[in-house]
């Protein structure tokens, strides 16, 4: 069954630096997702991305945030500066488009800013 | 806003059944989700409803919705102790970017006690 996929798992980083969550969508799905989960609380909608531009962002998605569809296969978030809040779990999901169109969540990126 | 509420926590004996609740506000939701995450893992899609059912049941797993008190309930049926998990109520409704938009409730921990 296909799925997608996320690197690293865990990502470790200083305050401040610049950080790259990489996600490999479904190949068929059109819509990609970002979300975020910081611990113990809930999962958190940040952004989504159809036809190499955003569809919509979340208040959480400000200017420290990018994604990315680089090439076919990847869909990238990057985080400019990171501080210390932005540590959380980000799940990538991908769907294939409107209708049923259930989102496939990634196993997620565990992000620890320090 | 959407909002999507859980109890955070439930316990329940090996072999009986769980029920897990969950309300939500958004008059307008399409689809009505179940999702699964066990630790350190993502998020696993477990079932979900079309807002115009009652009910839908896939072996062990029921779900029931009362759209008018928009109220949806989980119920597993010989609860094991690999259900122990965290259960992710969510809902979604289309929005103007052609795609489903998910808000996620916060989380009921099952606990199954052997």
């Amino acid at each position: 069954e296909p799925e997608v996929t996320q690197t690293p798992s865990h990502q470790v980083t200083q305050m401040g630096q610049e950080v790259i969550l990489r996600c490999v969508p479904i190949s068929n799905h059109l819509y990609f997702y970002w979300y975020r989960q910081i611990l113990g609380q809930k999962v958190e909608f940040l952004v989504s991305f159809y036809n190499n531009e955003i569809s919509e962002k979340s208040e959480i998605f400000d200017d420290q945030f990018s994604v990315e569809r680089p090439d076919g296969s990847n869909f990238t978030l990057k985080i400019r500066s990171t501080k210390l809040e932005d540590s959380a779990m980000y799940f990538c999901a991908s769907s294939e488009g409107t209708g049923v169109n259930e989102q496939y969540f990634g196993p997620g990126t565990r992000l620890t800013v320090t | 806003g959407e909002d999507v509420e859980q109890s955070l926590f439930l316990s329940v004996r090996e072999g009986d059944s769980s029920v897990i609740n969950c309300t939500y506000t958004d008059s307008s939701s399409t689809y009505l989700y179940w999702y699964k995450q066990e630790p350190g893992a993502g998020l696993q899609l477990l079932t979900y409803i079309f807002s115009n059912m009652d009910m839908k049941q896939d072996q062990r797993l029921t779900v029931l919705l009362n759209k008018k008190d928009k109220h949806l309930s989980l119920r597993i049926a010989d609860t094991q102790t690999g259900d122990s998990a965290i259960y992710f109520c969510a809902e979604s409704r289309m929005n103007s970017g052609g795609y489903q938009k998910v808000t996620f409730g916060t989380g009921t921990k099952l606990q199954v006690i052997p």
